[in-house]
């Protein structure tokens, strides 16, 4: 049972470039979560998704996009990278926010 | 605005202490309130949930709603209990989107 499966689990990246951040899940959980992660200021919510077809903003959504194709598959898309967005990037799913999420183990993205 | 807040940034007790890791929360409705464990290099992980009254691993946390908190306490603090801990609220509804506090590093010296 693998769970939520993050990759890549690093990168760096150069200021305006692109790439994809990519999270599966194999629970058949409806609802998935994009997060990131900075030092000292918690974890933040940058999009999320209560089933496949639905997105919506969370707290940090500007520089990114998602989609959700499927119900176990939930990109996260940075277009024109900068410095701001280097974090670690964490992908969790639930099946319903009362019983807790499941989280991936984190993409370190950096950008120079 | 609903917020949680971790007042520490780091406690640091010696083993066999006890240890209270403290969360305070504002939200307008019923809270459904968590504790998430990050231990090194490892994922973050659910630790408890106010609703099932658990204890996991000697924590425990009881909600207080008068005092809006949501302590996370263990009698007797071993080594490995040392990392990450985030407290953290669920917006109750349709998303059910979780709100983290920044998070309090618990390190337990021999």
């Amino acid at each position: 049972n693998a769970g939520v499966t993050q990759t890549p689990k690093f990168r760096i990246l150069k200021i305006g470039q692109s790439m994809t951040l990519q999270c599966t899940q194999d629970m058949n959980h409806n609802y998935m979560y994009w997060y990131r992660q900075d030092p000292g200021m918690g974890l933040k919510l940058i999009y999320y998704s209560v089933g496949a077809g639905i997105t919506d903003k969370g707290e940090v959504p500007n520089g990114y996009n998602v989609s959700r194709s499927t119900t176990e598959d939930f990109p996260l898309r940075l277009e024109l990278a900068a410095p701001s967005q280097t974090s670690v990037y964490f992908c969790a799913s639930s099946y319903t926010g009362g019983y807790g999420y499941t989280f991936g183990s984190g993409t370190r993205l950096t950008v120079v | 605005a609903q917020r949680v807040t971790q007042p520490e940034k780091l406690l640091s007790v010696f083993k066999g202490a006890p240890v209270e890791l403290k969360c305070n929360y504002s939200y307008s409705g019923s809270p459904e309130l968590f504790w998430y464990v990050q231990y090194s290099r490892q994922r973050l992980q659910l630790l408890l949930r106010h609703i099932s009254r658990e204890s996991i691993k000697g924590f425990t946390a009881d909600l207080n709603k008068g005092e809006t908190s949501f302590h996370l306490k263990k009698p007797f603090a071993q080594e490995e209990d040392s990392a990450m801990y985030y407290c953290a609220l669920s917006e109750k509804g349709n998303t059910d989107k979780l709100i983290f506090g920044t998070g309090t590093r618990l390190q337990v010296f021999p």
